[in-house]
């Protein structure tokens, strides 16, 4: 089974604290990704990795950053913690074989408050 | 870039009664397709997935999604609905370059007794 973790399920945070969110994947995927989700938005993709050292921005990048210095592992950083950035955060992997590809699989994720 | 809508942000129907959970999507190449479900207070969960061969597919839970390239949909549906259907359910499209999927907005399922 694969198995996608993250650090925390829960978390608050206060305004302008720095932010690590951490994703753990089993799998030996490829490619990770991190969203945050919101009513009525669904999944907005902030960053993703297809291979370690290296990261693409997705559509809502700004106020983030991430970091892959091993394949398993991906990391979010919210910089200075904004009161907007209150979510759901979701870490998914992926493989880059081409019967699987596109098939993410995710972790529980890390309902974050910023107070 | 690909995008996807889901008709209803809920839907409501009782125990029994037919599923019914509608996708259309935009691409400019044959798409691959996917559903996806979330329980409360989880992470997403796949349901089925479309890339090529029959058009129906059949995913876990008794639900199966139908791709009509005509009408650019892949509607989500089942028999019957239980109790423990109750979740809000994603619809999502593969990128044409990279390994992306853009995903619908969500649709909240509601399963009365």
């Amino acid at each position: 089974d694969v198995k996608v973790t993250q650090s925390s399920r829960y978390l608050v945070k206060r305004t302008g604290e720095k932010v690590f969110l951490e994703c753990v994947q089993d799998m030996d995927h490829e490619n990770m990704f991190w969203y945050r989700q919101d009513p009525g938005l669904g999944l907005r993709l902030i960053y993703f990795s297809y291979d370690v050292k290296m990261k693409e921005k997705g559509d809502i990048p700004e106020g983030y950053s991430v970091s892959r210095e091993k394949k398993e592992r991906f990391s979010l950083i919210l910089e200075s913690a904004s009161t907007n950035q209150t979510s759901m955060y979701l870490c998914a992997s992926s493989s880059l074989s081409s019967g699987a590809m596109y098939e993410q699989y995710f972790g529980p994720g890390t309902r974050l408050t910023v107070t | 870039a690909q995008s996807v809508t889901q008709l209803g942000s809920h839907v409501s129907v009782s125990e029994g009664a037919l599923v019914l959970l509608r996708c259309n999507y935009s691409s400019s190449v044959p798409p691959y397709l996917f559903w996806y479900v979330q329980y409360p207070n989880q992470g997403l969960q796949l349901l089925l997935k479309y890339t090529t061969g029959a058009t129906l597919v059949k995913g876990i839970n008794g639900f199966e999604a139908e791709f009509k390239k005509s009408e650019t949909s892949f509607h989500l549906t089942k028999p019957s609905a239980h109790m423990s259907d109750a979740a809000e359910y994603f619809c999502a499209v593969g990128e044409t370059s990279g390994s992306r999927l853009t995903f619908g907005e969500g649709t909240q399922l509601t399963v009365n007794p």
